[in-house]
């Protein structure tokens, strides 16, 4: 079984700039969540999708967009980069089954981005 | 609407003491989890246990022990004599356990454990 993987690892980018994360979800599982990371914060919920579609949304502006493919791997995609989206950027893979139970998420390594 | 407040930024420890990491929570759901991960400098989340808000029971993994209190909404952390390798920054979370569910995290705190 193939954990979640996310690319690349690092990124430099410069503000102004657009940037596009990506994230593998764990095999069979079919919803993806985002998290920011910024230094000495505990990470921060971005959105989820969940076959597809946005499932929910955090605090984060509309220049932070995503996809997830039928595949439920999944985008991260930051428009008109800031100093402040300098972060790592973790995604997380569940599997939901539509039942009130809660659905383990598992983390990726995360990719860590500057932005100058 | 949920919080998690770890109100240690940082400790440090000298080896083999022992030491407990403070989370304090805040939800109106009537279940929920609670959680609490490691980050070592590499980055990346580390699961250390989850528990659910029906479930008090205090639980002994080795030398980590957990404390979950809902009368005063704390769920601690203590490690029992402390190694070098458990310096690394440790995170609180908490999730709503029906529905839409998302990690709501603390601030964490770093702790260091010097030889």
């Amino acid at each position: 079984e193939t954990g979640v993987t996310q690319s690349p690892t690092h990124l430099i980018k410069t503000r102004g700039q657009q940037v596009t994360l990506r994230c593998s979800s764990q095999s069979g599982h079919n919803t993806v969540s985002w998290y920011q990371q910024a230094l000495g914060q505990g990470p921060q919920f971005i959105f989820q999708y969940y076959r597809e579609e946005e499932n929910g949304r955090g605090n984060f502006p509309p220049r932070f967009s995503g996809l997830q493919f039928p595949n439920y791997s999944s985008e991260l995609n930051v428009n008109a980069l800031e100093l402040d989206d300098s972060a790592l950027y973790l995604c997380a893979s569940s599997l939901a089954r539509g039942e009130p139970i809660y659905n383990e998420q598992f983390f990726g390594p995360g990719t860590r981005l500057t932005v100058l | 609407a949920q919080k998690v407040t770890q109100a240690q930024t940082e400790i440090s420890v000298v080896e083999k003491e022992d030491v407990t990491l403070d989370c304090v929570y805040e939800t109106r759901d009537t279940t929920y989890y609670l959680f609490w991960y490691k980050q070592p400098p590499s980055g990346e989340l580390v699961f250390l246990i989850r528990r659910n808000s029906f479930d008090e029971q205090n639980e002994i993994s080795g030398r980590y022990s957990w404390n979950f209190q809902k009368s005063t909404s704390s769920f601690n952390f203590t490690i029992t004599a402390s190694q070098v390798v458990d310096s690394a920054v440790y995170f609180c979370a908490q999730s709503g356990g029906t529905g839409f569910q998302k990690l709501v995290f603390g601030t964490g705190t770093r702790l260091l454990v010097s030889p």
